[in-house]
């Protein structure tokens, strides 16, 4: 099993572009999220799903957007990128609504000019 | 803010001496893990310790949970250079609430040769 699938792993965007940022894991779990990290600093929630067709925000859920179509994928969307977009995303996923451990991809390094 | 923070910021600490970090959280939890994050890497799940339970063994590492005091602590014994890294904290809320799992900001652990 591949686990939790990013792509791209590093990508510079020009302020105002947009891009979706891949997520898909192939372990059945209902439970995904998005989070990003900045430099020294902890991971902060997104946007997360607890199923196919249900996403609710996180904790810095601004200027960007998902969706949930299936269960394998759960796309970012930044919609405008800003320098302040420049972070570490990470995409994790979870068998049980997220009450059990979290399977985390390896990232993708965004830096917006 | 953050649910979860955790205590010190940063510790060094010599090859074979034990190392304990502290995480406080704020609101009431169904679960409280701790993840590893090695330098530029995406997190590994350490051990996760349900509300109901005040302490778990994994290996080498020992986590206690005191909800009275809404507190966690992460002991690893006997560190060895590989130990070094990014610890963090998660807390899960309660199954009714919304499956956001929210981290602290981190301890960064050096091991010293």
């Amino acid at each position: 099993n591949a686990g939790v699938t990013q792509t791209p792993k590093f990508q510079v965007l020009k302020t105002g572009q947009s891009m979706t940022l891949q997520c898909a894991q192939d372990m059945n779990h209902e439970y995904m999220s998005w989070y990003r990290q900045d430099p020294g600093m902890g991971l902060r929630l997104i946007h997360y799903s607890v199923g196919a067709g249900i996403t609710d925000q996180g904790e810095v859920p601004n200027g960007y957007n998902v969706s949930r179509s299936t269960t394998e994928d759960f796309p970012l969307r930044l919609l405008s990128a800003a320098p302040s977009q420049t972070s570490v995303y990470f995409c994790a996923s979870s068998l049980d609504r997220g009450l059990e451990k979290l399977f985390f991809g390896s990232g993708t390094q965004l830096s917006v000019l | 803010s953050q649910q979860g923070e955790e205590d010190p910021q940063a510790l060094s600490i010599q090859e074979g001496e034990n190392a304990t970090m502290n995480c406080s959280y704020k609101t009431s939890i169904n679960n409280l893990q701790w993840y590893r994050q090695n330098s530029g890497r995406g997190l590994v799940h350490l051990i996760l310790i349900r509300s109901n339970e005040r302490e778990k063994h994994s290996g080498r590492l020992r986590v206690t949970l005191d909800t009275s005091k809404k507190s966690s602590s992460l002991l690893i014994t006997a560190s060895r250079a590989a130990d070094t890294a990014s610890y963090f904290c998660a807390t899960g809320p309660p199954y009714s609430s919304a499956s956001k799992i929210i981290f602290g900001s981190g301890t960064r652990l050096s091991i010293r040769p």
